[in-house]
């Protein structure tokens, strides 16, 4: 199993261009999750999808959208980057129930936007 | 919304002493406390997780306690080995309630570097 993959690793942008993270999990979770990662802020919530055919914001969802394509896969799109969107990007997975489950993360993306 | 506060920021130890990372949190319905591992350049990974109807849970040399009353929970490695070096996340959450959905909100971190 390759677990929680995530393309690219790596993307540099120039302010106003628009670009998509892509991720996809092979796990069989119902739910799927992207965050940002900053210095010093750990690690914010952007959207989530609890399941298939639903998708929510977190906490810092501006300037961002997401597509929930089927099961396994959940990408997150900028219209029009800022470098204020310069931050490194996780996607992840979990199952979905009562009492909590471990959230896998993909190995990330780092997005520098000039 | 959750919020939780995690101290300290950075915290340097001796190989062999011990680590203790603590966090608050406010939303007194969370019941699901994971501690999450992030080495430089990769992706965090879950360590331990402790659930609000178990007051401590111990793996090999980490621990977690709980104390619910309180809203705090913190993380306690012994016998550190240079290998622990790494930044520390806290995170509470519902534990996927339909108002939650299982989102986790995470502590800002804690650097810890351990010196041989």
């Amino acid at each position: 199993n390759a677990g929680v993959t995530q393309t690219p690793k790596f993307q540099v942008l120039k302010t106003g261009q628009s670009m998509t993270l892509q991720c996809a999990q092979d796990m069989n979770h119902n739910s799927m999750y992207w965050y940002r990662q900053d210095p010093g802020m750990g690690l914010r919530l952007i959207y989530y999808s609890a399941s298939e055919g639903t998708t929510d914001k977190g906490e810092v969802p501006n300037g961002y959208n997401v597509s929930r394509l089927n099961k396994r896969e959940f990408s997150l799109r900028l219209e029009s980057a800022a470098p204020s969107q310069t931050s490194v990007y996780f996607c992840a997975s979990s199952f979905l129930g009562t009492g909590g489950y471990e959230q896998y993360f993909g190995p990330g993306t780092r997005l520098t936007v000039t | 919304g959750e919020n939780v506060e995690q101290h300290p920021s950075t915290l340097s130890v001796q190989e062999g002493d011990s680590a203790v990372i603590k966090c608050t949190y406010s939303d007194s319905a969370s019941n699901y406390f994971p501690w999450y591992k992030q080495e430089l350049g990769k992706r965090p990974q879950l360590i331990i997780d402790i659930r609000s109807n178990v007051g401590e849970k111990k793996d090999q040399r980490i621990a977690v306690t709980l104390n619910k009353t309180a809203k705090h929970f913190s993380l306690h490695i012994t016998e550190t080995q240079p290998e622990d070096s790494a930044v520390y996340f806290c995170a509470a959450s519902r534990g996927g309630e339909t108002d939650s959905w299982g989102k986790l909100q995470f502590g800002a971190g804690t650097q810890v570097v351990v010196t041989p």
